[in-house]
């Protein structure tokens, strides 16, 4: 079991532009995450998919877009990218009911220029 | 390098020795507690997690604690490795929410 995967590791954007976070995990969860993690700000959420089918705006969302694209897969879209989203992103899952852990994937380091 | 880790809490321990990391939480109404660990370049790992019903709960060389008369959760380690050193975070589960509220975490640092 690969667990949650995320691609890219690396990327760096230039100002104004797009790219797609992908996120694919094969632990048949049912919830689905996106955070970012900023230096001494710890993990924030950007969005959140609590089942297939739905999303949800978490803490920061404003400058990105996500899709669900099946039970296994949740991408994270940045239509226009600017400096304040150079950040490592960090997609998790889990078992919807409540009392579960999130397992995470290994993140991607975006930096815009 | 990895940014993680930068103008966080160290805690600094000799190897073989016990670490104890501690936690405050902020929600009275959160129900469900997690450890992770975080290792350099890599994504949080699950460690361990409790319940609000309970006030402890032990794994491999791990144990956790929670007060929550003072909203206080700790995670000990005992014999402290060097694969040990990472950044641990606690995070909490508010009841009846799918969302999951992060510490900033602390820095483990293992000397030799």
């Amino acid at each position: 079991n690969a667990g949650v995967t995320q691609t890219p590791k690396f990327q760096v954007l230039k100002t104004g532009q797009s790219m797609t976070l992908q996120c694919a995990q094969d632990m048949n969860h049912n919830s689905m995450y996106w955070y970012r993690q900023d230096p001494g700000m710890g993990l924030r959420l950007i969005y959140y998919s609590a089942s297939e089918g739905t999303t949800d705006k978490g803490e920061v969302p404003n400058g990105y877009n996500v899709s669900r694209l099946n039970k296994r897969e949740f991408s994270l879209r940045l239509e226009s990218a600017a400096p304040s989203q150079t950040s490592v992103y960090f997609c998790a899952s889990k078992l919807r009911d409540r009392n579960q852990p999130q397992h995470f994937g290994d993140g991607t380091r975006l930096s815009i220029l | 390098g990895e940014s993680v880790g930068l103008h966080l809490p160290t805690l600094s321990v000799q190897e073989g020795d016990n670490s104890i990391i501690n936690c405050a939480y902020s929600n009275s109404a959160s129900d469900y507690f997690i450890w992770y660990k975080q290792e350099s370049g890599k994504g949080p790992q699950f460690i361990i997690d409790i319940r609000s019903n309970m006030d402890k709960r032990q794994g491999q060389r791990v144990t956790v604690l929670l007060n929550k008369t003072v909203k206080h959760l700790s995670l000990q380690i005992a014999a402290t490795q060097p694969g040990d050193s990472a950044v641990y975070f606690c995070a909490e589960n508010n009841r009846g929410y799918q969302k999951v509220t992060f510490g900033t975490g602390t820095k483990l640092q293992v000397i030799p």
